[in-house]
């Protein structure tokens, strides 16, 4: 298996809504990120887990809550968010900082 | 900002003709990675060259590496439409699990 599933494809939420984005794989990949990509833009790093710690926090806002609970699942938990966090959501996954990234297809938020 | 800067931001192309994008970045890499985006979707991996390679292929792509320059590019050869898409380029710093993303190049093949 060398897929990095996200779910929801699709997510619609208001400002005071409470969501959470989830990000799973199977291939034993020691590293799991979170990505936000704006239209016509370059995916923009949020956070890194390695060995199941967060290792990385790209100054985000607290209103994105970050979550592993096991090694083969990340989650971003959304509260309170802005009509400017509208964005496609992207995690990825890697076995070792020398090697690629597998991406997940995304989660195409809208905050309303 | 460490980010990466991609040229040319967009570029169309006819069908059969060669597509070159240029990337530059800023810190010492471990290596540098190009990825290929289809609209609102995940980005797959075209073809990664450390630090200490100069050119590598696969398939129709080509990948140079000038790390006195900070800069590499991407060629593909004989494009199809298929090929049309938006590509990144990325680099890893050694010992960190940062990647950070180039600006991009928006493709446009024309059949």
């Amino acid at each position: 298996d060398t897929e990095v599933t996200q779910t929801p494809k699709h997510l619609v939420m208001g400002m005071t809504n409470k969501k959470s984005l989830k990000c799973e794989q199977h291939m034993g990949h020691r590293a799991m990120y979170w990505y936000k990509q704006k239209a016509k833009k370059p995916p923009e790093l949020m956070f890194v887990y390695s060995y199941e710690k967060l290792s990385i926090n790209e100054s985000v806002p607290s209103r994105f809550s970050p979550e592993c609970p096991n090694s083969s699942l990340l989650n971003l938990h959304l509260h309170a968010l802005q009509p400017e966090d509208s964005a496609l959501y992207l995690c990825a996954s890697t076995e070792d900082p020398n090697e690629k990234l597998f991406f997940g297809s995304g989660t195409q938020l809208s905050v309303l | 900002s460490q980010q990466g800067e991609e040229d040319p931001q967009a570029l169309s192309i006819q069908e059969g003709e060669n597509a070159t994008m240029n990337c530059s970045y800023k810190t010492s890499i471990n290596n540098l990675q190009w990825y290929r985006q289809n609209s609102g979707r995940g980005l797959v991996h075209l073809i990664l060259i450390r630090s200490n390679e100069r050119e590598k292929h696969s398939g129709r792509l080509r990948v140079t590496l000038d790390t006195s320059k900070k800069s590499s590019s991407l060629l593909i050869t004989a494009s199809r439409a298929a090929d049309t898409a938006s590509y990144f380029c990325a680099t890893s710093t050694s010992g960190t699990y940062k990647y950070i993303f180039g600006t991009g190049t928006r493709l446009k093949v024309l059949a």
